[in-house]
This record gives C-alpha cells, structure tokens and sequence, in this order.
C-alpha cells in the first residue's frame, strides 16, 4: 500500500531555533500534500496544502512566514518552522494522496507524525 | 463547506462486545467518507471508505461502517471488540464534486476495550 515517511519523529530544541520536517511518499507520486498540527487529544487542524511546483496554500490564521512550505518534487513536500518558540510545540502530521487521474476517490496516507518540542 | 461530528469524546465496550462508534457528516456536493484510526504518537492509518455503491464497506482489522444517506451517519463498528483497539478514531468527509481538496475531520472518538 501507499506508504509516507516523515522525519524526523521528534525533535527537542531551543527558542529561536527552525526545525525543518520532511515528507516523503515512497510509493507512488503526490502533487498534493497537506501539513495538519495536532494538539493534545484534539483533531487535526490543517495548515496548508502543499502543491508541487507552485505556492502552498495557507489556512486562514496560519503565518506563512513561520511555517515554511516547501514541495519541490512529486515526492517530497518540507514544512519549516522558522525561528520556533514554545508556542510552536505541536504534533504535526504530513499526508498525501495519489495524484494520477482517476484517484480523486483515494484515501489520504499519513506520516507518523513530527513531535515537535521548544524548549 | 463540510463538517463531520463524532458525538461521543470516549467509548467504552467489553472485550468481546460489538462496538459502535458515530459519525455524523455534512456536505454539499457528493460525500467521500473515511475511518481513520491512530495509535499514541503515531500518524493515522486508513481502515476504510465509502464512495459509491455497497452502503455497507468493510475494512482493515475486522471493522465495517455503514452509510445512511437519509441520517447523514457513516459509523463505524466491530462485532467482537479487541483490547487492541483501543486507540483514537477519526472521521473524515470531502466532496467528491470539488477536486483535490484535504479531507475535513471530526474531533475524534477515543475508543477503550476493557478485558
């Protein structure tokens, strides 16, 4: 089945410090990919969705100048969180989804997440 | 806009027992249903779907959902629940009408099986 790697799991670091974040779908080829934060025992809030080759789009109350987006290749989409503060600290989630014609019906794969500590 | 509700924040059955956990959806085009589960510190993994035909889906670990059109409900359920699957459980709907759009979750369901 479809399988998406993110790395690293976890990340422990200091005020003012960027972390970037990495996804990769290892199986098949995602145009699209989304970057969801997670906060303790809550649902996934999404932030942006990741279009290869273009500009990520941005949820309304989502700082695009902190949270870097980056998806250069049908493969790998980057968030970076610039200049983190303890605010900052979360559990993100990558995802993505099979791009090819006809899979607009496909299931979105998932990471296993990015915990993410400011210390 | 589409919105999905899991009414219940926890869940409790017997080992053993069916297990039923709710979902609730609305949207305004044509519904794509999803049953996500996800274990501590840990990304989500599939279970199952509904898009066409069959309102009765069967999915991973022995888990099924139904759609009901009329009720706007896509549960989730089990017939014999397991201590392992204990873990949260989300729902997610995106029309099918509107392209490559993110899928829209509920707040999830924490699901206890007790021995």
């Amino acid at each position: 089945g479809a399988v998406v790697s993110q790395h690293p799991s976890r990340v422990i670091c200091k005020s003012g410090t960027s972390v970037k974040i990495e996804c990769r779908s290892l199986d098949f080829q995602a145009t699209t990919m989304f970057w969801y934060r997670q906060f303790p025992k809550q649902s996934l809030m999404l932030m942006a969705t990741s279009n290869e080759g273009s500009k990520a789009t941005y949820e309304q109350g989502v700082e695009k100048d902190k949270f870097l987006i980056n998806h250069a290749s049908l493969t790998l989409s980057t968030l970076t969180v610039t200049s983190a503060h303890p605010e900052d600290s979360s559990f993100y989630i990558c995802s993505a989804r099979l791009s090819q014609a006809g899979t607009s019906n496909q299931p979105q794969h998932f990471g296993d997440g990015t915990r993410l500590s400011i210390l | 806009a589409q919105s999905v509700a899991q009414p219940e924040d926890q869940v409790n059955v017997a080992e053993g027992n069916p297990l039923t956990v709710k979902c609730t959806y609305s949207v305004s085009g044509n519904p794509y249903l999803f049953w996500y589960v996800q274990y501590p510190n840990r990304g989500l993994q599939f279970l199952l779907k509904y898009i066409t035909g069959d309102n009765l889906v069967k999915g991973s670990y022995g888990f099924e959902a139904e759609f009901n059109k009329s009720q706007t409900s896509f549960h989730l359920k089990k017939p014999s629940a397991l201590v392992s699957d204990s873990a949260l459980y989300f729902c997610a709907v995106r029309d099918g009408n509107s392209g490559n759009t993110p899928l829209v979750f509920g707040k999830g369901t924490r699901l206890s099986v007790i021995a």
